[in-house]
């Protein structure tokens, strides 16, 4: 089993659309968690950190699911240049100290 | 606030040759992260460095793969020789802490598109 799994999509929604990803993970002690942007040809940009109690940031919102194992980023009311892909990240040591684990990505197209 | 800046952007050679990148991290930040990204997949780290010494270098190919970061601020990365599959881009990345307990942003350079022909 993969440590991060995200389903590669791509998800195809027209624009004001809600859309929800999921990320899972292997390792039960992950303690950090986030999501990142990356346009196509360009690098990854931090979106938003996933935080035990949930997080909102306008139209995004992301959740942890710690007995499930998984992450979601929900984005609503889409709009075309929500068109990316997302990267789910994990941090499995729970050390203290940062080891990023990337998923593979979720591709988005918002559809005019 | 500078952002990471890598180079060169974009580097074509032939398999078996030699090849180097260059990164310079955000200004003050202790971590440097250097990971691979092959088309249609994550980034994959392959070496983290904390100030100028290696916190993980567990998935660098250290037969043909080499970093170092001198003084714990800019890094190089190499390639020798280079294979058919090491053709990917190569993003720099830096961080305040890199330790510690609480939440560390990476922030990514533009990346060095690599092609290995």
């Amino acid at each position: 089993r993969k440590e991060v799994e995200q389903d590669p999509g791509p998800f195809n929604v027209p624009e004001g659309a809600t859309v929800a990803f999921n990320c899972t993970y292997s390792n039960s002690a992950s303690q950090s968690f986030f999501w990142y942007r990356q346009d196509c040809r360009k690098e990854p940009k931090l979106l938003m950190s996933v935080y035990s109690s949930g997080n909102e940031d306008g139209r995004f919102t992301a959740q942890l699911n710690r007995a499930s194992q998984y992450i979601s980023l929900l984005i609503r009311d889409s709009k075309l240049s929500d068109s990316a892909t997302y990267l789910c990240v994990v941090n499995p040591t729970g050390s203290g100290t940062y080891k990023y684990i990337f998923g593979t990505g979720t591709r988005l197209k918002v559809l005019a | 606030e500078a952002g990471v800046a890598q180079s060169p952007r974009y580097k074509i050679i032939e398999k078996r040759q030699s090849v180097a990148f260059w990164c310079n991290p955000i200004s003050g930040h202790a971590t440097l992260y250097w990971y691979q990204q092959i088309l249609g997949q994550g980034p994959k780290l392959l070496i983290q460095f904390q100030n100028n010494g290696v916190v993980d270098d567990s998935q660098l190919p250290k037969d043909r793969f080499s970093a170092e970061r001198l003084k714990g601020v800019d890094s190089t990365l190499k390639i020798q020789p280079a294979k058919l599959e090491d053709s990917a881009v190569y993003l720099c990345a830096s961080s305040l802490h890199g330790v510690g307990g609480s939440t560390d942003t990476q922030y990514f350079g533009p990346g060095t598109r690599l092609t290995v022909l």
